[in-house]
C-alpha cells in the first residue's frame, strides 16, 4: 500500500467511449503526476500538477484530458481513444513540488486500458 | 535531447550472487539519480536516491554509484535471491521543476 488509489484497474472500451480514470492519493502531497506505460518503452509523463496547477504536459493528444480538482484527487478523462492508447496508467505523487528537487515518486498501482 | 540507457533488457543471474545493473545518460547533467524497482502489473516502488556529490549510497543489500564524468550509475544487489526478480529503472533527474523521466528499465531474474 503506497498511499496512492488508483480506480478502476482495468477498463476495456470502444474507440468512441468516454470514461474516466481516478487517481486519489492519501500522503498529504503537493504534486502529481499521470505516466503511460506501453509494452518494452520507458515510462512516458503525460501530466504534471502542483499545487492544482497543471505544469507539464507532454504534448499529450487532446482526446486525453486531465483534471486536478484538489491537491488529493487527479482525473484522466479518456474519449475517442485509439487501440495504440492502449496501456497501463500510472499515477503518481510526490510531496514537495515536482520531482526535480529530489522528492521520490510514490506510484499507485496503475490502471490497465484496453481500447478495442 | 536527453537520453537514458539501461545496459540490457535482461538479467539472469544465479541466486547468492551479485546483480549489476547499468544506467548511462546523455545530454544530461543530474543533481541526482533515483532507481525504483516494478513488479510485473504493478507500480514502480521507489529505492535509492543518490546526489551528484555522493560517489556511493547504500541500503541493506543495495548499493548505488553515481559517476557523472562516466555520466553512469551502478546498481548492485549482494547476495540476490528470487525474490529480487523484479524490472529496476532508472531515473536521473534535472534542474529543480523538471519532473523524472525514466529509463525502459532492465529485468532480472534471479534462479534458485
Amino acid at each position: 500500500e503506497t498511499g496512492v488509489t488508483q480506480t478502476p484497474r482495468h477498463l476495456v472500451m470502444g474507440m468512441t467511449n468516454k470514461k474516466s480514470l481516478k487517481c486519489e492519493q492519501h500522503l498529504g502531497h503537493n504534486a502529481m503526476y499521470w505516466y503511460k506505460q506501453s509494452a518494452k518503452k520507458p515510462l512516458e509523463l503525460m501530466f504534471v500538477y502542483s499545487l492544482e496547477e497543471r505544469v507539464e504536459n507532454n504534448s499529450v493528444p487532446s482526446r486525453f484530458s486531465p483534471e486536478c480538482p484538489n491537491s488529493s484527487h487527479l482525473f484522466l478523462h479518456l474519449h475517442t481513444l485509439q487501440p495504440e492508447d492502449s496501456a497501463l496508467y500510472l499515477c503518481a505523487s510526490s510531496r514537495e513540488g515536482l520531482a526535480g528537487d529530489g522528492g521520490e515518486l510514490f506510484f499507485g498501482e496503475g490502471s490497465r486500458l484496453t481500447v478495442l | 535531447s536527453q537520453k537514458i540507457e539501461q545496459n540490457s533488457e535482461a538479467l539472469n543471474i544465479q541466486e547468492g550472487k551479485t546483480a549489476t545493473l547499468t544506467c548511462n545518460y546523455t545530454n544530461y547533467s543530474p543533481a541526482y539519480l533515483q532507481w525504483y524497482r516494478q513488479d510485473p502489473g504493478r507500480g514502480p516502488v521507489f529505492l535509492l536516491l543518490i546526489r551528484e556529490n555522493e560517489k556511493e549510497k547504500r541500503k541493506e543489500r543495495l548499493k548505488v554509484t553515481f559517476d557523472t564524468t562516466l555520466k553512469q550509475s551502478l546498481f548492485h544487489i549482494t547476495a540476490s535471491q528470487p525474490a529480487d526478480s523484479a524490472t529496476y529503472l532508472c531515473a536521473p533527474s534535472n534542474q529543480a521543476g523538471t519532473a523524472l523521466i525514466f529509463g525502459k528499465g532492465t529485468t532480472l531474474s534471479v534462479s534458485s
